[in-house]
């Protein structure tokens, strides 16, 4: 079991150019999240997936869209990379939507907007 | 609005002392409060979690958890700290079904030998 895995880990860009963060999960989840982390404001949530099909905005989703392809994967893509999105990103899965159950996270991808 | 609050950026402890972390929260309705730990360059791993019943909850390596609902605290605690729990840790809650958490904004907590 890989758990959850994230692609890139790291990633440079320059402003105005476009990416796509990649989460997978082999825990037959149904629940995914992608969240950004920045120092002195623990995590926040950009947008998830209760369930396959189904895509929610979260707390900070200027800026990004996601595509829930299929169970196992929901990605993150920054269509016009800014500054202000130099952060962390890590993804997370969860088996049911409900709280009842922790979420599992990724190792995060390191991102950089120059 | 919903919010969950670490008052510390940082807590320093001697090994073999015990060690608390602080959490309050303000999660409408029946809240659901979780800890999680940060190692360096690591994802997020669950320690432990309330959602109902006895208000002290054990965890991974030894952390427990006290929920006081009067107080809206959910305090991290550890009887004997090892300098392998220094770390980054995360208080988040929820409530509902929505599956959505909202994190604390983290305190590092630093165990010297």
């Amino acid at each position: 079991n890989a758990g959850v895995t994230q692609t890139p880990k790291f990633q440079v860009l320059k402003t105005g150019q476009s990416m796509t963060l990649q989460c997978a999960q082999d825990m037959n989840h149904n629940s995914m999240y992608w969240y950004r982390q920045d120092p002195g404001m623990g995590l926040r949530l950009i947008y998830y997936s209760a369930s396959e099909g189904t895509t929610d905005k979260g707390e900070v989703p200027n800026g990004y869209n996601v595509s829930r392809l299929n169970k196992r994967e929901f990605s993150l893509r920054l269509e016009s990379a800014a500054p202000s999105q130099t952060s962390v990103y890590f993804c997370a899965s969860m088996r049911a939507r409900t709280l009842y159950n922790e979420q599992f996270f990724g190792p995060g991808t390191r991102l950089t907007v120059l | 609005a919903q919010s969950v609050a670490q008052p510390e950026d940082q807590v320093n402890v001697a090994e073999g002392n015990p060690l608390t972390v602080k959490c309050t929260y303000s999660v409408s309705g029946n809240p659901y409060l979780f800890w999680y730990v940060q190692y360096p360059n690591r994802g997020l791993q669950f320690l432990l979690k309330y959602i109902t019943g006895d208000n002290l909850v054990k965890g991974s390596y030894g952390f427990e958890a006290e929920f006081n609902k009067s107080q809206t605290s959910f305090h991290l605690k550890k009887p004997s700290a090892l300098v392998s729990d220094s770390a980054l840790y995360f208080c988040a809650g929820g409530s509902g079904n929505t599956g959505k958490l909202i994190f604390g904004q983290g305190t590092t907590l630093q165990v010297k030998p």
